[in-house]
């Protein structure tokens, strides 16, 4: 079993339909977590960053974390085409640990 | 935020070469790290590149085969030696400020 589990995907979604995501893992000691978007032949680009449990939220970004399911999600709202992209859960457990990564998510949003 | 540039973006190399893909960073950042990801999948760890000392290799990955350096804090290069097709993949280059971690654009390698 994968310490962090990320559904591949493809998520098809129409445009201005708002795109849910998510990530399981296994580690309860995880305390840091991210999403990162990686475009086509691009490097990963930093989206969110949450600490413990709660939600954040960042324009049409929110994420949410909730430690006693060991479980995270991302929201996207009135999502665009611009919005496709492959989503990367990670996270750690001490800053200056080594992040562990999900698999990734496919979105593709569609005109 | 830091902003990390590699270079080359691509290549395409001969079985039994090797290739120094180079890393630069914009700011001071208190670790870098050498990332290799294949096409649909998520970003396998290679090693920890340590300022002026020894790089820090995950399993499965040694020194022999991807010798890292780190003269200073802002820069790093690996290369890729004695190349294999095997060896064909994306190489990414990462900092980390504050347990913030950004990547380079990534080069892409093709060998034949």
């Amino acid at each position: 079993q994968k310490e962090v589990e990320q559904d591949p995907g493809p998520l098809s979604v129409p445009e201005g339909a708002i795109v849910s995501l998510n990530c399981t893992y296994s580690n309860s000691a995880f305390q840091y977590f991210m999403w990162y978007r990686q475009y086509s032949r691009k490097g990963p680009e930093l989206l969110m960053y949450t600490y413990s449990s709660g939600n954040k939220e960042d324009g049409r970004f929110t994420a949410q974390v909730d430690k006693s399911s060991k479980y995270i999600s991302l929201f996207i709202r009135d999502s665009q085409p611009s919005d496709s992209a492959t989503y990367l859960c990670a996270m750690n457990w001490a800053a200056g640990n080594k992040l562990t990564f999900g698999g990734g998510t496919r979105v593709l949003v569609k005109p | 935020s830091a902003v990390i540039s590699q270079k080359p973006s691509r290549d395409i190399c001969q079985r039994g070469t090797s290739l120094t893909i180079q890393c630069q960073v914009d700011s001071q950042v208190t670790m870098m790290f050498w990332y290799r990801q294949q096409p649909g999948q998520s970003l396998t760890l290679i090693a920890t590149a340590n300022q002026g000392s020894e790089a820090t290799y995950e399993s499965g990955f040694v020194i022999d085969k991807f010798p890292i350096s780190r003269p200073n804090l802002t820069f790093s290069t690996l290369t890729v030696s004695n190349m294999s097709p095997e060896d064909s993949s994306i190489y990414l280059c990462s900092g980390r400020d504050q347990n913030i971690q950004y990547f380079g654009a990534g080069t892409r390698l093709s060998v034949l």
